[in-house]
């Protein structure tokens, strides 16, 4: 069975204060690692699809970067607006993603 | 309107009420879902079509009916509910199963 586990559970930086996200999975046949943000009571937003190990795709101040067993989202000088919780999902043989239970992300002055 | 829509955006039932979630997709896509989200747990996928056929049951209580009459639509009938059935549920549409999924805003559900 594919299983998702993010670490930290809750994050509280300052502005303009680096640090990366982990999301450390186990899947059967990967197809594809999906990287979410989530507002309060809104639909996760898409931010990045890795497909295979040493892949990198940047936006904005997110970089997500992907190995065999884990794929971490680095946070480059955040800012308050980047607060949320980032959700991390693989995708294996089976017909579905299997999610993590997400990292709540708080970024104050 | 764009990307996923869901309807309505609140709703309050009683146990003994019937009501029904509605989801459209306008992104072209051939694959949309049902997933219920509770505090401090990850995503449960309850349900799966893919070409308007349901590949997928997460093992869901029948009190929980969907109902897909078309690529873009997606239903989900609630009926008896119970109070641990009270949860955000979202609605997401990919191209294909295992593909990137594009979530709706959600319908919060409360079940006095």
């Amino acid at each position: 069975e594919d299983q998702v586990t993010q670490s930290p559970e809750a994050l509280r930086l300052q502005e303009g204060e680096s640090s990366s996200l982990n999301c450390s999975y186990t899947v059967s046949g990967l197809r594809g690692l999906f990287w979410y943000r989530q507002d309060p009571g809104k639909g996760p937003e898409f931010l990045f699809t890795l497909y295979s190990a040493g892949e990198e795709k940047e936006k904005e101040r997110l970089k997500a970067t992907l190995t065999k067993k884990e794929s971490f989202l680095h946070i480059t000088a955040p800012k308050p607006e980047d607060s949320a919780t980032y959700l991390c999902a693989v995708a294996g043989t089976a017909s579905k993603l299997t999610f993590g239970t997400g990292t709540r992300l708080q970024v104050t002055l | 309107e764009t990307g996923v829509t869901q309807t309505p955006r609140h709703l309050v039932m009683g146990m003994t009420n019937k009501k029904s979630l509605k989801c459209e997709q306008h992104l072209g896509h051939n694959a949309m879902y049902w997933y219920k989200q509770s505090a401090k747990k990850p995503l449960e996928l309850m349900f799966v079509y893919s070409l308007e056929e349901r590949v997928e049951n997460n093992s869901v209580p029948s009190r929980f009916s969907p109902e897909c009459p078309n690529s873009s639509h997606l239903f989900l009938h609630l009926h008896t509910l119970q109070p641990e059935d009270s949860a955000l549920y979202l609605c997401a549409s990919s191209q294909a199963p295992q593909e990137t999924q594009y979530f709706g805003p959600g319908t919060r559900l409360l079940v006095l």
